[in-house]
């Protein structure tokens, strides 16, 4: 299965700022996803990005606030803009396991705290 | 009401217990199951899945689904500190590539040595 690498893994971010995270992946594939998880809540799809096409929204999460690039087929950026404490969470790449499975192989997440 | 609910525990058990997960849902719909094993500071790893309803079985680890009743549970057996881990339920409608998982709020498992 793929292999994800995602940066950084944990930061500290003053109130207001933005951060992008970074994901790449070890082959290439169509769609990459991107995950927050907050503490006692379930994973919550935010967007899926496709190569060459703008990424799609689940409802409650807009663009402006987190924006996607996908500039190739390996590799798929998230922003956190204007940031708030609410903010703090885990974000997590994902990528379809590719193994005719239902599952998705996850980065390790980046871990973010908002001051 | 949740499209999926999953006791968050913390649940407690000595090394060698069978260990029980579960998870229910209200999405008929569902047709795709599977559990994920996250350790922390990990993203979470697919441990199994599951189509429609039955048993499946790998190494220590037994899922089933029961689609009539709109549960699933997942089973470890002789369990070790080394499964010590969240465990999240995660179920999906559609196959293909194209699929959103929902995820249930994760179990927190501890086997004590």
């Amino acid at each position: 299965s793929a292999v994800i690498s995602q940066k950084p893994s944990r930061d500290i971010c003053q109130r207001g700022t933005s951060l992008t995270i970074q994901c790449q992946v070890d082959s290439q594939v169509t769609m990459m996803f991107w995950y927050r998880q907050q503490p006692g809540q379930s994973l919550t799809l935010i967007a899926t990005a496709n190569q060459g096409s703008e990424a799609t929204y689940e409802s409650g999460f807009v663009i402006d606030k987190f924006p996607i690039s996908r500039p190739n087929l390996t590799f798929s950026t998230l922003t956190v803009s204007n940031m708030s404490p609410e903010d703090s969470s885990i974000y997590l790449c994902s990528v379809d396991t590719g193994a005719g499975g239902h599952g998705y192989t996850f980065g390790s997440g980046t871990r973010l705290t908002v001051v | 009401q949740k499209e999926v609910e999953q006791d968050p525990g913390p649940l407690s058990v000595p090394e060698g217990a069978i260990v029980s997960l579960n998870c229910t849902y209200s999405n008929s719909a569902f047709q795709y199951f599977m559990w994920y094993r996250q350790y922390s500071r990990k993203g979470p790893e697919l441990l199994m899945y599951t189509y429609s309803s039955g048993n499946k079985e790998d190494g220590r680890f037994t899922a089933q689904v029961d689609k009539s009743s709109k549960y699933i549970s997942l089973f470890i057996r002789d369990s070790q500190p080394s499964d010590s881990a969240t465990y999240l339920c995660a179920m999906s409608n559609s196959g293909g590539s194209n699929y959103k998982l929902t995820f249930g709020k994760g179990t927190l498992l501890t086997v004590n040595p």
